[in-house]
């Protein structure tokens, strides 16, 4: 069985840009999360989605960030006009209902 | 907010030694899990534990979980150099994750 994917595995962007991460959930898995790794932080969640909703958005930042799950296709999260305070490691997990959740190897985003 | 504080931070061992890592946090968690995070890598799951007072175990690594659902440990026996890593914890709350501050484990052969 593939496991979470994401991709890019590292990302590189200039100030003002915009940055789209993805993740596809493992087989069977219809809840996403989303968590960002700061250095020499923690992860911290950002968000939690299911198939074409956003079931909780409380550790998302109010700008620039927003996240989607469409019907078909990967999750995305999406960073416009990044700064370099954006620069983290982003991970997504996934999970089935009631079940522990799964982790991508993450991307690795840096902003110049 | 509720945070989850992991002890020690840091860890280094000679192969062969027991270790012992603690999470503890004031707030009660439905679940909690322990991951291991490998440089360059996501975090793998270990273990979850939802009855407090429950113990489970993986080999030469055992979990517990407080019988108040607040607090839970790691005991390594035995540690070998493929034990190294980042520990760790996590307590569910509704659906999202309070990761720990994480405990840093080198052994050493």
């Amino acid at each position: 069985n593939a496991g979470v994917m994401q991709n890019p595995r590292h990302l590189v962007r200039r100030r003002g840009q915009e940055a789209r991460l993805r993740c596809s959930p493992m087989k069977g898995h219809s809840h996403v999360y989303w968590y960002r790794q700061l250095p020499e932080e923690g992860l911290k969640f950002m968000v939690y989605l299911q198939k074409e909703n956003i079931i909780d958005e409380s550790g998302m930042p109010k700008e620039r960030f927003s996240a989607e799950f469409p019907k078909e296709g990967p999750s995305i999260l999406r960073i416009q006009q990044v700064v370099r305070g954006d620069s983290a490691a982003y991970f997504c997990a996934s999970s089935k209902r009631d079940q522990p959740q799964h982790f991508g190897d993450g991307t690795r985003l840096s902003i110049l | 907010t509720q945070l989850l504080e992991q002890s020690p931070q840091f860890l280094s061992i000679q192969e062969g030694e027991n270790l012992t890592v603690y999470c503890n946090s004031s707030s009660v968690f439905s679940s909690l899990q322990w991951y291991r995070q490998e440089p360059g890598e996501g975090p793998v799951l270990l273990v979850t534990v939802v009855t407090g007072g429950e113990v489970k175990k993986l080999k030469r690594l055992t979990f517990q979980f407080g019988d108040a659902r607040k607090d839970s440990s790691l005991h390594i026996t035995a540690a070998q150099t493929g034990d190294t890593g980042l520990y760790l914890c996590a307590g569910e709350n509704t659906d999202k994750l309070i990761f720990g501050t994480g405990t840093r484990l080198q052994v050493f052969p």
